[in-house]
């Protein structure tokens, strides 16, 4: 079955310490991209890839780090996590930027 | 930035009404996309516009792309309890890729 997966889907923790949030694709799709979903905000993007080695900042990338090794995989890294992040994220990929893109189910991150 | 404003923010229907929902921005779109969030998942692509003017249904959803590129409306017929859910409209815009912005929602819940 094609799908985005990500894992955790929910995470508790304290400000500071790192956590990395995966993120897999099975349609070898290009375009990867990570958003957060905030109340009265829509989706935000905080960091695209077009391909591998091939990342860049979208909107609110402060706080996030993201790689790209391999086409499947687009792990959401967060050094030192703090309250302010606390949101709800979503990986999304599609074939290229320009075409449909799916959703992962989500992660509700929390940092106290 | 570009950014896209959603109406109304929620809304209580009873169960057979007809729905309406607008996306307004001051920039000028090449598409608009409309997104459908089930509680607890990621959202999914209910109808994609791309040329000014175009009118395209799926099912008991219509949507209209604006005449000037800058707005578009969903309409839902005969609702049913499965509506219930977050709509999300999104613009694309060519930058330096094709980047999806997108609106703050309209919450919709039916009532039986």
């Amino acid at each position: 079955e094609a799908q985005v997966t990500q894992n955790p889907r929910y995470l508790i923790t304290v400000t500071g310490k790192k956590l990395t949030v995966t993120c897999s694709q099975n349609m070898n799709h290009e375009y990867m991209s990570w958003y957060r979903q905030d109340p009265g905000l829509g989706l935000r993007q905080i960091y695209y890839s077009m391909n591998v080695e091939v990342t860049d900042k979208g909107d609110v990338p402060e706080g996030y780090k993201v790689s790209r090794k391999e086409k499947r995989n687009f792990p959401l890294i967060l050094e030192s996590p703090s309250p302010n992040q606390t949101s709800l994220y979503f990986c999304a990929s599609s074939l290229f930027d320009n075409y449909e893109q799916y959703f992962g189910p989500g992660t509700r991150l929390t940092v106290t | 930035g570009q950014q896209l404003n959603q109406s109304p923010q929620s809304m209580f229907i009873q169960e057979g009404e007809d729905v309406s929902m607008n996306c307004t921005s001051s920039s000028i779109f090449n598409t608009w996309l409309w997104y459908k969030q089930d509680p607890g998942e990621g959202p999914v692509l209910l109808i994609a516009l791309y040329k000014a003017g175009e009118l395209t249904s799926n099912g008991r959803l219509t949507a209209q792309f604006g005449i000037t590129r800058k707005d578009s409306f969903l309409n839902i017929s005969a609702s049913i309890p499965s509506d219930v859910g977050i709509y999300f409209c999104a613009g694309r815009v060519k930058t330096s890729y094709d980047k999806v912005i997108f609106g703050p929602g309209t919450s919709l819940s039916v009532i039986p």
